[in-house]
């Protein structure tokens, strides 16, 4: 069974940029979430979809980042524009579904490390 | 505030040797209680988890933890370390009705030859 693919695994821009990262679920996962990961910490929520919907993006900071999920399956999320303290590593992992809360495991993608210059 | 705290930022031990990564929580709700590993260039992978039942959980790479109520914590061990398990290690709390999982600042293992 695949796990979750994403793209690109390394970006480096300059501020004020645009950027985009990609994130291909697990096959038959419903359930995709997309994290921040600063050095030395754990992961932050940024957004988490049920099928299609954003079920959870109240942590998502909008001026600048917005996320689809067209068709309850790939994922995008963009920055734009990028700033300094964007620099971070940006995870998505999925899971069958949520019932339960956070009983269902999630599976991570190795992440998209970002610098920005 | 819910919180989880991992009190060592890095730990070094022997190859062989045994391993104890602490985790303490607060958490209102009934816990559920998560181990994640993350190794260089890859992502965070699920070590074991706790819900309900027996407080000593086994894992997978032959870890296991205890849940101890008494001192809301969630311990992570193993009798015999390897090289290969030197890597980054997350304790995660969530509960039943809460999807979002509150993460400790994770736990460097270095190993010693």
């Amino acid at each position: 069974e695949a796990g979750v693919v994403q793209s690109p695994r390394y970006k480096i821009i300059e501020k004020k940029q645009p950027v985009a990262f990609w994130c291909n679920p697990i096959s038959g996962h419903n359930t995709l979430y997309w994290y921040l990961q600063n050095l030395g910490q754990g992961p932050e929520l940024l957004i988490r979809y049920e099928n299609e919907e954003a079920v959870d993006d109240s942590q998502l900071p909008k001026d600048r980042f917005s996320a689809e999920r067209l068709k309850g399956v790939d994922s995008t999320l963009k920055i734009q524009p990028a700033e300094l303290g964007d620099s971070a590593v940006y995870l998505c992992a999925s899971s069958p579904r949520t019932s339960g809360g956070s009983r269902e495991t999630q599976y991570f993608g190795p992440g998209t490390r970002l610098l920005v210059l | 505030a819910q919180s989880v705290t991992q009190p060592d930022i890095h730990i070094t031990v022997s190859e062989g040797a045994s391993l104890e990564l602490r985790c303490n929580y607060s958490y209102g709700a009934t816990p559920y209680l998560f181990w994640y590993v993350q190794s260089p260039g890859q992502g965070l992978q699920l070590l074991l988890k706790y819900f309900s039942g027996d407080t000593l959980v086994q894992g997978i790479k032959g870890f296991e933890a205890e849940f101890k109520r008494s001192q809301s914590s969630f311990n992570l061990r193993k009798p015999s370390v390897h090289w290969s398990d030197a890597a980054e290690y997350f304790c995660a709390v969530g509960d039943s009705s809460n999807y979002q999982l509150i993460w400790g600042a994770g736990t460097k293992l270095i190993i010693k030859p």
